[in-house]
């Protein structure tokens, strides 16, 4: 499987300042990543698609103005949550598929962002 | 849209009973995945099965995919405390997008 690791582990930042999220995938280029996000104790919403060289795909409901992903690299994909506000405080996970027809996923550590 | 149903959201049991969760897709799938999340981690991919009726098993537990790959197990048997935490089901529609459709989760206690 992939190791897939996250920068930061936690943030909290003020109402109106925007964070950035690092997943990067150690041992596995992925010319595809996923962005979750998940509430207490709640089943995981994917949010976005990241996909190197092109745009991401966004879900139904996901902002993309408000989420923005960039997939700069094989190994690196940034999700930046713009303009915080406290219902954006969550934990926010990606994970990286592996290629062949089976797509099992590997998950990096999760970002959890408090928005005060 | 497409559907998977996981049951149930919580199980409570003694330490030493066994546990089963269920996962049902509305729609046939190419295969299903399991994983687990502890408390405050992230989900760690178990297993994945793809063929009609397929059972599989890791130690104690054991996974079987339906007859008609709509629907899934996840049994543990002589659950243990470190059985504890969320188990999901994903159905993989061989869609080439590679999403997975994500079961809600069941989430196991298990009394020492």
């Amino acid at each position: 499987g992939a190791v897939v690791s996250q920068h930061p582990s936690w943030v909290i930042c003020k109402s109106g300042t925007s964070v950035k999220i690092e997943c990067r995938s150690l041992d596995f280029q992925a010319t595809t990543m996923f962005w979750y996000r998940q509430f207490p104790k709640q089943s995981l919403m994917l949010m976005a698609t990241s996909n190197e060289g092109s745009k991401a795909t966004y879900e139904q409901g996901v902002e993309k103005d408000k989420f923005l992903i960039n997939h700069a690299s094989l190994t690196l994909s940034t999700l930046t949550v713009t303009s915080a506000h406290p219902e954006d405080s969550s934990f926010y996970i990606c994970s990286v598929p592996t290629s062949g027809r089976r797509y099992e996923q590997y998950f990096g550590p999760g970002t959890r962002l408090t928005v005060t | 849209g497409q559907q998977v149903m996981q049951i149930p959201q919580y199980q409570h049991v003694q330490e030493g009973e066994d546990f089963t969760t269920y996962c049902n897709s509305s729609t046939t799938l190419s295969n299903i995945q399991w994983y687990k999340q502890r408390p405050g981690g992230h989900p760690v991919f178990l297993i994945q099965l793809v063929k009609s009726g397929e059972v599989k098993k890791q130690k104690r537990l054991t996974f079987q995919f339906g007859e008609a790959k709509k629907n899934s197990s996840l049994h543990i048997t002589a659950t243990q405390t470190t059985d504890v935490g969320t188990y999901f089901c994903a159905g993989d529609n061989a869609g080439n997008n590679r999403k997975l459709i994500w079961g809600l989760g069941t989430s196991l206690a298990v009394n020492p």
